[in-house]
């Protein structure tokens, strides 16, 4: 099963903003939207945000995710040192009924 | 305080089977979908099986079908995974994991070799 498709990694500076991005089809990303999920090194991964735009509560509103077409985005403003994590995109898949995941983008803050 | 803990992992040869477990407490488990997740260490995420909350809907992995089920026991609130025709590839970290992915538990390692 194809999975969705992030960057390996992304560098920005302190303070500064990343946008992660994540690809599917009208079938995944672009039916039901798509989560995104933080996890840092030995730790299980924290939900950060469901269905593109839904923020649980707890998550820390420099994160923000949208959604355009097939695409959805993450984006952290005001970079902190705890912000350095794998990033994980995944979505339900309509057609296969299987959940898909990205491969991770790994965030390096300088 | 919502809680997974899994537990059932450990060593075993190609072509053995294994059971997890996944014990549910702090919500009530009998209403929520429960999925079982994956990590090879130092890699991605890998979905391997999905259950209603009623166990009516079940859905696998290509990878794992026909030789992983899922069940659960809503009485005893807890998840399982029964794994069958282990493979080297199916050596990972096992995560129970509820619903929309809003709550993880640490995981299980699981390691298939000789």
């Amino acid at each position: 099963q194809a999975g969705l498709t992030q960057p390996p990694s992304v560098s920005k500076g302190l303070r500064q903003t990343a946008t992660l991005t994540c690809s599917g089809n009208s079938n995944n990303v672009g039916n039901e939207g798509a989560a995104w999920l933080q996890q840092h090194q030995g730790h299980p991964p924290k939900l950060l945000f469901y269905r593109s735009e839904n923020r649980p509560s707890g998550v820390s509103e420099r994160f923000s995710a949208s959604r355009s077409g097939n695409t959805a985005s993450l984006t952290i403003t005001g970079l902190q040192p705890e912000d350095e994590a794998d990033y994980y995109c995944s979505a339900w898949d309509s057609s296969l009924s299987v959940v898909l995941f990205g491969g991770g983008t790994k965030l390096t803050v300088l | 305080e919502v809680q997974l803990v899994e537990s059932g992992g450990g060593l075993v040869q190609p072509g053995g089977s294994l059971r997890l477990s996944c014990a549910a407490s702090g919500f009530t488990f009998s209403s929520y979908h429960m999925n079982w997740v994956r990590q090879t260490p130092g890699k991605g995420l890998e979905w391997v099986s999905y259950i209603s909350s009623s166990s009516t809907t079940i859905y696998n992995a290509d990878s794992v079908r026909g030789r992983f089920i899922i069940s659960r026991d809503n009485a005893r609130n807890s998840l399982y995974l029964e794994m069958n025709s282990l493979r080297a590839e199916d050596t990972a970290v096992y995560y129970c994991v509820r619903d929309k992915l809003e709550v993880w538990g640490q995981g299980t390692l699981v390691t298939v070799s000789s």
